[in-house]
């Protein structure tokens, strides 16, 4: 069974760090690329950030470019997002999701997500 | 401000038929409109792709759920609606450059 595992998440003071985690089993992860997405309190989804499944490269939304920094372990079946300067407007719910932009475009599966809450 | 529109809520009867609409307000979306997925999202719980590619149906997902598109919209059908599609349906396509876009959503009341 395809399934992606999220860990991570939590509560973190305005201006601090967090890392989210996205354990992937059930596909050969290095076929994929990756990506992250979240859900913010009253709003709808907003896609943050991408990975290619092995040449290294990052794609981020505007919003987080130069806070948040995507990566990914292939041995491991990992993906990360790095979470820096946070601020009360990055509390969300973080969804880590498969990728498939090659033949066609699809976020699938999802992981079960997890919530970050940027509070004083 | 989502690059693609959505209704706040639609809503019908079982058995009934609803159609939920995905306007792209941009050049850069509309020029990859091929490329248009569809969400469903239950309170508290994870997406759950329902149609990929403008009108594909992944494995699993009934053939109630259709997908389509004209000019700069693109649509998602729900025939024979059933309680348990009462749910949030969003609406993504690619937008260039690698970035994603989502709608703003759209709730679904079975009535």
């Amino acid at each position: 069974e395809v399934q992606l595992l999220q860990s991570g998440g939590g509560l973190v003071q305005p201006g601090g760090s967090l890392r989210l985690y996205c354990a992937a089993s059930g596909f050969t992860f290095n076929n994929y690329a990756m990506s992250w997405v979240r859900r913010a309190p009253g709003k709808g989804l907003e896609w943050l950030s991408t990975i290619g499944a092995t040449d290294g490269k990052t794609y981020y939304a505007a919003s987080v470019k130069g806070r948040f920094a995507i990566s990914r372990d292939n041995s491991k079946n990992m993906l990360f997002l790095q979470l820096n300067n946070l601020r009360s407007e990055d509390t969300a719910v973080y969804f880590c999701a498969r990728a498939d932009y090659s033949s066609s475009d699809r976020f699938d599966p999802w992981g079960q997500g997890d919530l970050v809450t940027v509070s004083s | 401000q989502s690059a693609l529109t959505q209704p706040r809520s639609v809503s019908g009867s079982p058995g009934q038929s609803v159609t939920i609409s995905c306007t792209g307000t941009s050049s850069e979306t509309t020029s990859y409109y091929n490329y248009v997925s569809w969400y469903q999202q239950h309170p508290g719980k994870a997406p759950k792709l329902v149609i990929y590619d403008v009108s594909k149906r992944p494995p699993g997902v009934p053939d109630r759920f259709s997908g389509s598109k004209s000019g700069t919209t693109a649509s998602l059908t729900i025939s024979g609606l059933q309680a348990e599609d009462e749910s949030e349906y969003f609406c993504c396509s690619y937008a260039g450059s690698y970035t994603w876009v989502f709608g703003g959503g759209t709730n679904l009341t079975v009535l």
